[in-house]
């Protein structure tokens, strides 16, 4: 069982590139998210989704996309990086036991530290 | 605005001794308040409290919700240098977009 694992674990973008990461779970669980983490700021919602098809969008999503296309994976895009977008994200999810979204513990994967330039 | 707050921001102890970590919250719509903790990189999960007064327990570590006072405590007993990490709050918002604000971090250091 990998569990929630995410690729790449590092990458450095030119402004005005775009990129995907990828998460994908093993676990069977509904729910996903993708955060974002800045020093000094916590964790911050980007988008999530509740099921295979769905997305909806979380605190900070101007700069990116989602798309659920499969139960298993969540992808993250940004269509055209700017240096704000530096941080690590990191995707988690939820299941079995989760009556909402965000009503059960959340499983995080490794995180991918972004630098765009 | 919604938001969660942590207290304190850095916080430096020897094995052996007690720590006591503090979450505030506003949020509208409370439906539930969850403790991370953060080493070197993913959170991993340490409790989740829905309701006031009923002490959460593994182990050394220790949690309690007051909503009343709209604050939570997380308790580290006889810490040792495996404790060292970034405590994490978060809460629930279940009101409209069902949001999971988290606080900036409580960092614990546990020296020898």
């Amino acid at each position: 069982n990998a569990g929630v694992t995410q690729t790449p674990k590092f990458r450095v973008l030119k402004t005005g590139q775009s990129m995907t990461l990828l998460c994908a779970q093993d676990m069977n669980h509904e729910y996903m998210y993708w955060y974002r983490q800045d020093p000094g700021m916590g964790l911050r919602l980007i988008h999530y989704s509740v099921g295979e098809g769905t997305t909806a969008k979380g605190e900070v999503p101007d700069g990116y996309n989602v798309s659920r296309l499969k139960k298993q994976n969540f992808l993250l895009g940004l269509e055209s990086a700017a240096p704000s977008q530096t941080s690590v994200y990191f995707c988690a999810t939820s299941g079995p036991g989760a009556t909402a979204p965000f009503s059960y513990e959340q499983y995080f994967g490794p995180g991918t530290r972004l630098t765009v330039t | 605005e919604d938001k969660v707050v942590q207290s304190p921001l850095s916080l430096v102890v020897h094995e052996g001794d007690t720590v006591t970590l503090n979450c505030s919250y506003e949020v509208t719509n409370f439906r539930s308040l969850l403790w991370y903790k953060q080493e070197k990189k993913a959170p991993t999960f340490l409790f989740m409290l829905t309701s006031s007064g009923i002490e959460k327990k593994s182990g050394r570590l220790s949690s309690i919700l007051d909503k009343k006072e709209l604050s939570s405590i997380l308790n580290i007993t006889a810490t040792q240098t495996g404790d060292s990490a970034i405590y994490l709050c978060a809460v629930e918002d279940s009101y409209n977009t069902d949001k999971l604000i988290f606080g900036t971090g409580t960092r614990l250091q546990v020296f020898p």
